[in-house]
């Protein structure tokens, strides 16, 4: 097993593209969650799935993002119309629900909107 | 709601130094997890700790020690003898418990700490 793994690393776009993120679980994990991290700051939370049900979404997560994870396995997460604003680093966790351990994070997705 | 502060923005040591973070945290919660996360220049968050709200005991783990005290609502984190590998940002962070340990959790800020050779 490799660890939660993010891709891509690095995106680059221009205001008003739409971009997407994957994030690949470790296997058996059934929790996910997404956060963004902006410079500066601390993680986000955004939102996080219980094997495929999407169960909270952040005031954070505005209409033009969009999260799936379709057979409870890897996720993305899509954002629509990017604005500068949305510049950040992507990160993703997963664990392992009713275990008393802690969410493993991938080494995120820097997004940077021009 | 929950949050976590770590007034410290940024340290800077010289290597074998001792150093302590802070981390004060709020919540309404009677039952809550506290974690300690570092992120080196990679991005990645690194898991350091995690301590139940019940578990006031002190924590040692090689350099690393930790010290949470219920009646401040503080967990602060201590390197001693500091290398320059612990250069990074450290976080400090709140969990909810209502469905276990897993929940979304809360961030700090962060504090970059610098360790000068």
């Amino acid at each position: 097993d490799t660890g939660v793994s993010q891709d891509p690393r690095h995106k680059i776009t221009k205001r008003g593209q739409n971009v997407t993120f994957r994030c690949d679980p470790i296997s058996e994990h059934n929790r996910l969650y997404w956060y963004r991290q902006t410079l500066g700051q601390g993680p986000e939370f955004l939102t996080y799935f219980q094997n495929e049900a999407q169960l909270e979404k952040s005031r954070l997560l505005s209409d033009r993002f969009s999260a799936e994870r379709p057979k409870g396995s890897f996720s993305t997460l899509e954002i629509q119309r990017t604005e500068q604003g949305d510049s950040a680093m992507y990160l993703c966790a997963s664990s392992l629900l009713g275990q008393t351990t802690e969410a493993f994070f991938g080494q995120g997705t820097r997004l940077t909107v021009v | 709601a929950q949050k976590v502060t770590q007034a410290q923005t940024e340290i800077s040591v010289v290597e074998k130094e001792d150093v302590t973070l802070d981390c004060v945290y709020e919540t309404r919660d009677t039952t809550y997890y506290l974690f300690w996360y570092k992120q080196p220049p990679s991005g990645e968050l690194v898991f350091l700790i995690r301590r139940n709200s019940f578990d006031e005991q002190n924590e040692i783990s090689g350099r690393y020690s930790w010290n949470f005290q219920k009646s401040t609502s503080s967990f602060n984190f201590t390197i001693t003898a500091s290398q320059v590998v612990d250069s990074a940002v450290y976080f400090c962070a709140l969990s909810e418990t209502y469905t276990g340990a897993n929940s979304k959790l809360t961030f700090g800020k962060g504090i970059t700490l610098s360790v000068r050779p």
